[in-house]
């Protein structure tokens, strides 16, 4: 089972911040939090991941609370081609299988 | 295009037959993962290689599944005797295989079994 519980939609005007939230309670101290993508059609496409610290790409940001239950990933100006499903992901230490949830549907609108 | 190859995108099939799909993952990724994707959910974990060695197995993949990776670079998954709940996306992706690294997704193959 999914070790992550995300809003199953959300909307974002183009142009703006989109900050999507994930819960992760049962999180151990060696799994890392992953964000994937899937457009309509597509294979989920990696975005970025974290243990503990915040991280920047060039695609988002990932913020992760201190107590590592709960994070946010952070489109800084999120455009239409960033409509997709989102997928939050706690990743095992160690194992490669990514447990996917049923995401967070991002809807930006013009 | 030095991404996850998949091939067919797309597969009709009747119910009873046998079909066959093919991965070719990164060149230097010695990890691949065959996901199952239907309509409305995430995708999920079927099986992983680590090189020609089969490594995990999920209770999805009945005996009517078998996955290979016979020299440790492309893969096949073959579902033999299909039935229509057998419809889905199915997703191949590699991985360099350290504990930190990220997977990256074939476009899959669609199958639809009529």
């Amino acid at each position: 089972d999914a070790k992550t519980t995300q809003p199953p939609s959300m909307d974002c005007a183009e142009g703006r911040a989109a900050n999507l939230p994930c819960n992760h309670s049962t999180i151990s101290g060696n799994e890392y939090v992953y964000w994937y993508r899937q457009i309509h059609s597509q294979g989920p496409q990696y975005i970025i991941h974290g243990l503990k610290n915040n991280e920047t790409n060039e695609m988002a940001s990932l913020i992760i609370t201190e107590d590592r239950k709960s994070s946010t990933l952070i489109l800084p100006h999120a455009t239409l081609r960033d409509t997709a499903v989102y997928y939050c992901i706690v990743r095992v230490y160690n194992t490669d299988k990514l447990i996917f949830g049923t995401g967070t549907r991002l809807q930006v609108f013009p | 295009d030095t991404g996850v190859s998949q091939n067919p995108r797309h597969k009709i099939t009747k119910r009873g037959q046998n079909v066959t799909f093919r991965c070719d993952p990164i060149s230097e990724h010695n990890r691949l993962y065959w996901y199952r994707q239907t309509l409305g959910q995430g995708p999920e974990f079927l099986t992983y290689f680590q090189n020609e060695a089969q490594l995990e197995k999920s209770r999805l993949l009945s005996d009517r599944f078998s996955a290979e990776r016979p020299k440790g670079s492309f893969s096949t998954l073959e579902i033999q005797r299909t039935e229509q709940g057998d419809s889905a996306m199915y997703l191949c992706a590699s991985s360099l295989g350290e504990s930190n690294t990220e997977a990256f997704f074939g476009q899959g193959t669609r199958l639809t079994v009529v």
